[in-house]
């Protein structure tokens, strides 16, 4: 079964600088998308940042980019120039690339943004 | 575009009723609808995968006859807490998705408070 891995239960930046937010996963598959949902007190989570994983290009946002490395099996976050909005919780999430479209979700990184 | 809506998004209930959330696609098709609690500072826990006209596939150790699912057409799925306990009080959250890129698009969650 595929495995996502969030090492970090809480981090904290101040505002306007950078941050990095470490995801590994483990899966045998070679066909797959990866993703990063931030959930802010809200609770509605929100996609911030996709990545299919045979794009050896890395997926950039705005001022979310990720560094995917396959190989390794890691998926890591930055966020820049980091804004008080950005306060919430990170869930790194794993599907497989075929039909079955369950995601596997990491346990979260809550990410405290200072002024 | 991609929006999903849950209906209600609060519910206080007695010990020993039924309690029934709708999750609506409300600007498209979803081929495949998904069920999540999610306790406390914790991560999305997948209860069941729904599709339109068929059976509810459940994630082990969910009651099926506990948790009943309904998926009536392709942009409405319901799930009904059945004799609902303390124990049941939880966000739960839906999804759905279009197939595309196996992005899925969240509700805003519904808070169930078991009296």
């Amino acid at each position: 079964a595929q495995t996502v891995t969030q090492s970090q239960p809480e981090m904290s930046v101040q505002e306007a600088e950078t941050v990095t937010l470490s995801c590994t996963y483990d899966t045998s598959e070679s066909d797959y998308y990866l993703f990063w949902y931030k959930q802010p007190p809200s609770r509605q989570m929100i996609l911030v940042i996709r990545q299919e994983a045979y794009k050896q290009q890395n997926a950039t946002e705005n001022r979310f980019s990720v560094n995917f490395q396959k190989a390794a099996k890691s998926f890591s976050l930055k966020i820049s120039d980091s804004q008080l909005g950005d306060a919430a919780m990170y869930f790194c999430a794993y599907c497989d690339g075929g039909s079955n479209y369950k995601l596997t979700f990491g346990k979260g990184t809550l990410l405290t943004v200072n002024p | 575009g991609a929006v999903v809506s849950q209906h209600p998004s609060r519910v206080i209930c007695k010990s020993g009723t039924s309690v029934k959330i709708e999750c609506r696609s409300l600007d498209f098709q979803a081929t495949t609808m998904f069920w999540y609690r999610q306790f406390p500072k914790q991560s999305l826990m997948l209860m069941a995968t729904s599709n339109e006209g068929s059976k509810a596939t459940y994630e082990q150790g969910v009651e099926k006859d506990k948790f009943l699912i309904n998926h009536a057409s392709l942009t409405l799925s319901t799930l009904t807490v059945t004799s609902a306990h303390p124990e049941d009080s939880s966000f739960y959250i839906c999804s759905a998705t279009l197939g595309l890129a196996n992005e899925q698009f969240f509700g805003p969650g519904t808070r169930l408070t078991v009296l």
